[in-house]
């Protein structure tokens, strides 16, 4: 069975960094890219990215280009999503996702807010 | 940045049709796929590449292409359909983006 398990919430305060991961299981973890999305507060889907583990080839949406990094250790079948310094804007849940021309299985979400 | 407009509401009475519309320049290039979203709720696939209806997917679901349109529509409309709706495409770059959104109001 195909799974993507997601990090638990995080509540951190702006220009703190933060590393959110995403652990799959149940299928052959370097050849399918995972992609990451977010979900601000009542809002719509937004794609961040994608990144292929088997080589590590990483492709950002222009909005978010510089924003975020995105990253994978193949070893331990897990992709990340990590912050630099964060700011409230950033309050979102954050969703995993295999993508294979789009998103055919989703992790569970990370709920992540920054407050001071 | 590449967007795909989408209407932000539809409402509609039980047993009637809702139609959602997605609107790309890219559309032609790309697939379009469409997702289901309850409050709460992670995104679920109701049709793949266009117009091909995932396994489990009511018949009621059904999708179509013309142009820089995508349709979704929703024949005979249920109480339980009520949530937002999303497409998802990607850009001439091949980036992958979702539409801005439709909330499905069952009257």
């Amino acid at each position: 069975e195909v799974q993507l398990v997601q990090s638990g919430a995080e509540v951190k305060k702006p220009g703190e960094s933060l590393k959110i991961s995403c652990r799959g299981s149940g299928y052959s973890f370097g050849a399918y890219w995972i992609g990451w999305v977010r979900q601000m507060p009542g809002k719509g889907l937004e794609w961040i990215g994608t990144i292929y583990p088997g080589d590590s080839d990483t492709r950002y949406s222009p909005s978010f280009q510089g924003q975020v990094t995105i990253s994978v250790d193949r070893s331990i079948s897990t992709a990340y999503l990590q912050w630099s310094s964060l700011k409230t804007s950033d309050t979102a849940m954050y969703y995993c996702a295999r993508t294979h021309g789009h998103p055919d299985y989703w992790g569970q979400g990370t709920l992540v807010t920054v407050s001071s | 940045s590449y967007e795909l407009t989408q209407p932000p509401s539809v409402s509609v009475s039980p047993g009637q049709t809702a139609r959602i519309t997605c609107s790309g320049d890219a559309l032609p290039e790309h697939y379009t796929y469409w997702y289901q979203q309850k409050p709460g709720q992670v995104p679920v696939l109701v049709i793949s590449k266009d117009s091909e209806r995932p396994s489990g997917i009511p018949e009621r679901f059904s999708g179509a292409g013309s142009g820089t349109t995508a349709t979704l529509t929703i024949s005979g409309v249920q109480a339980e359909d009520e949530a937002d709706y999303y497409c998802q495409s990607a850009d001439r770059s091949g980036i992958y983006v979702f539409g801005t959104g439709t909330k499905v109001t069952v009257l």
